[in-house]
């Protein structure tokens, strides 16, 4: 069964470092995001992207960070100077363009900032 | 005023017992709807669509009511393997096809 690839699955940061979050959606997949998950907290949106932009991104999604489709294979989040409170699982999705609004969530990488 | 809202649980229920989860949603424009597991420390997986007709997969059904936003899901028969949390999720529409989830509902099932 086709799956969400994520990489690193555990990534430890300095604050104020730069990170970069990758992820190889399912390869017929169009439209590709971005969620967070702070520990015991909702699964919240950061951005949605579709056609080499983004389509739409919550307040969390602030000037410190970016997302990238480079090639035709990954899908990466970059967060430029990190804070503590970035903390957190992120997990990247994707859905079909038929089945648009049914998403498909990688595993996730924990990011620890210390 | 919270979007999505469930009880956080936990349900603690022997195997074999029927449990019910609500939600409710406070966008009425919101225009799909989901149920998705999540084990711990895990990513969320599809669990099943929501319709206002009603849907049933095997052990599990959901129903939608737009008009008092709200969302349920029944789980009959349950198996040690259903204890997860399950989250209520709204697609409230727009082009970025955004995903607001529920804090989750807790369910342990027990022997």
């Amino acid at each position: 069964e086709p799956e969400v690839t994520q990489t690193p699955s555990h990534q430890v940061t300095q604050m104020g470092q730069e990170v970069i979050l990758r992820c190889v959606p399912i390869s017929n997949h169009l439209y590709f995001y971005w969620y967070r998950q702070i520990l015991g907290q909702k699964v919240e949106f950061l951005v949605s992207f579709y056609n080499n932009e983004i389509s739409e991104k919550s307040e969390i999604f602030d000037d410190q960070f970016s997302v990238e489709r480079p090639d035709g294979s990954n899908f990466t989040l970059k967060i430029r100077s990190t804070k503590l409170e970035d903390s957190a699982m992120y997990f990247c999705a994707s859905s079909s363009w038929t089945g648009h609004e049914k998403l498909f969530f990688g595993s996730g990488t924990q990011l620890s900032v210390l | 005023r919270k979007e999505v809202e469930q009880d956080p649980g936990p349900f603690n229920v022997p195997e074999g017992a029927t449990v019910a989860f609500n939600c409710t949603y406070s966008n009425s424009a919101s225009q799909s709807f989901f149920w998705y597991r999540q084990d711990c420390r895990k990513e969320p997986k599809l669990l099943m669509s929501v319709y206002s007709s009603g849907n049933e997969d095997g052990r599990f059904t959901a129903q939608l009511n737009r008009a008092s936003q709200y969302i349920s899901l029944l789980i009959r028969d349950s198996k040690l393997s259903d204890s997860a949390t399950y989250l209520c999720v709204v697609n409230e529409g727009g082009g970025g096809n955004k995903l607001t989830f529920g804090t989750g509902t807790q369910l342990k099932v027990e022997l």
